[in-house]
């Protein structure tokens, strides 16, 4: 069974760039979240969806990350724009009950 | 509001020693734990989880958690810390209607 895939695996862009990334979840799995990683910090949620409605983006900052996931099946991340306090790993997951399965993660950093 | 906390950043055992990594968690209802294990430049990689039932669960390498009800604790172990056991450890809590919370995370240091 392949596993979550994302893409791309780093990305550096400057401040107030635009930078979107894309999650591919496991074959079947009804659920997708994506996280923001800090250094040294545990994974946060940023939203989650269920099929192609959202279930929580209450920690998602909406005045410049948005996310969509159309057909319930992939999913895209955006930040438009980016700030230096975006630097981080995105991770996208996913899951069919309740154990969320992780992809690599997505590395940005923003100069 | 539940949470996580984990209270050491690093834990350094030898190889072929037990190891402990310590968990606690605060959340209303029923709680669902779970241990993750991330490698560098990995994404986290399920590890174990608690919903029911027996309060000591195995899962993946060797590795087992007991969950404690009083103590509001879910501690991971193995019986023989190998040296690829070295990684950050994450413990999560959620219940049954909200989101997953993740502790800062243990890094764990096993040498030969």
């Amino acid at each position: 069974e392949a596993g979550v895939a994302q893409s791309p695996r780093y990305k550096i862009i400057e401040k107030r760039q635009s930078v979107a990334f894309w999650c591919n979840p496991i074959s079947g799995h009804a659920t997708l979240y994506w996280y923001q990683q800090i250094l040294g910090q545990g994974p946060k949620l940023l939203i989650q969806f269920q099929n192609n409605g959202v279930v929580d983006d209450s920690q998602l900052p909406k005045d410049r990350f948005s996310a969509e996931r159309l057909k319930g099946v992939d999913s895209t991340l955006k930040i438009q724009p980016a700030k230096l306090e975006d630097s981080a790993v995105y991770l996208c997951a996913s899951s069919r009950t309740e154990t969320q399965y992780f992809g690599p993660g997505t590395r940005l950093l923003v100069l | 509001a539940q949470s996580v906390a984990q209270p050491e950043d690093q834990v350094n055992v030898a190889e072929g020693n037990p190891l402990t990594v310590k968990c606690t968690y605060s959340v209303s209802g029923n709680p669902y734990l779970f241990w993750y294990v991330q490698y560098p430049n990995r994404g986290l990689q399920f590890l174990l989880k608690y919903i029911t039932g027996d309060n000591l669960v195995k899962g993946s390498y060797g590795f087992e958690a007991e969950f404690n009800k009083s103590q509001t604790s879910f501690h991971l172990k193995k019986p023989s810390a190998l040296v690829s056991d070295s990684a950050l450890y994450f413990c999560a809590v959620k219940n049954a209607g909200n989101m997953l919370t993740f502790g800062g995370g243990t890094r764990l240091m096993v040498k030969p």
